[in-house]
């Protein structure tokens, strides 16, 4: 079954002072990995998919990396606007595709 | 450009009452549509899928089910709440089945 795990569940930061956020994950055959960031009370919002090992991709301070194993979203230099819970998520490349998601990581940065 | 609505955002409900949600997607042909469920904690959780008008998976056995009555509209519906059925609901689209759009979810409490 495939599987996605998300940690720190939670990250708290002064405004400036970078982080990773992981996600692990378990498929049986990857099509894609989904970053997607959700503000409270809203649905989640598209930031990056990665398709194959060793790719990376980048938007204003944030960049996401991608293994074999899991993935990385490396927030450097993070604003306050940038708190959020970050969701990462897999499809599979057989079978219905369907996204799994983890349980986020909630991110806070303090000004 | 392609759109989604959902509604209504938020809604309190009585133990036993009907439910009814609607999502729209504008702006694209023949899309996959999506309903997941949102609880604290538990991360994202499929609910059901459409690839077509009148077709409708279901992933999780529950209180609820959908129809897709049109190309661009989907349907959640209960006939009975439940407890249980509170949460944060989303509909979701996809063409090709690579990457979901969300909607902007509706908050769902039953009382």
């Amino acid at each position: 079954e495939d599987q996605v795990t998300q940690s720190p569940e939670a990250l708290r930061l002064q405004e400036g002072e970078s982080s990773s956020l992981n996600c692990s994950y378990t498929v049986s055959g990857l099509r894609g990995l989904f970053w997607y960031r959700q503000d409270p009370g809203k649905g989640p919002e598209f930031l990056f998919t990665l398709y194959s090992a060793g790719e990376e991709k980048e938007k204003e301070r944030l960049k996401a990396t991608l293994t074999k194993k899991e993935s990385f979203l490396h927030i450097t230099a993070p604003k306050p606007e940038d708190s959020a819970t970050y969701l990462c998520a897999v499809q599979a490349n057989t079978g219905f595709q369907k996204l799994v998601f983890g349980t986020g990581t909630r991110l806070l940065v303090s000004p | 450009s392609q759109t989604i609505h959902q509604w209504p955002a938020t809604l309190v409900q009585p133990v036993g009452s009907p439910l009814s949600l609607e999502c729209t997607v504008e702006g694209t042909s023949n899309p996959n549509l999506y309903w997941y469920r949102q609880a604290a904690g538990r991360g994202l959780q499929l609910l059901f899928y459409s690839v077509g008008i009148g077709q409708i998976s279901s992933e999780v056995p529950q209180n609820l089910s959908a129809s897709r009555p049109q190309d661009r509209q989907f349907i959640l519906s209960s006939k009975k709440l439940l407890l249980s059925d509170s949460g944060f609901y989303l509909c979701a689209w996809s063409v090709s089945g690579l990457g979901y759009t969300f909607g902007s979810g509706t908050r769902l409490t039953v009382v």
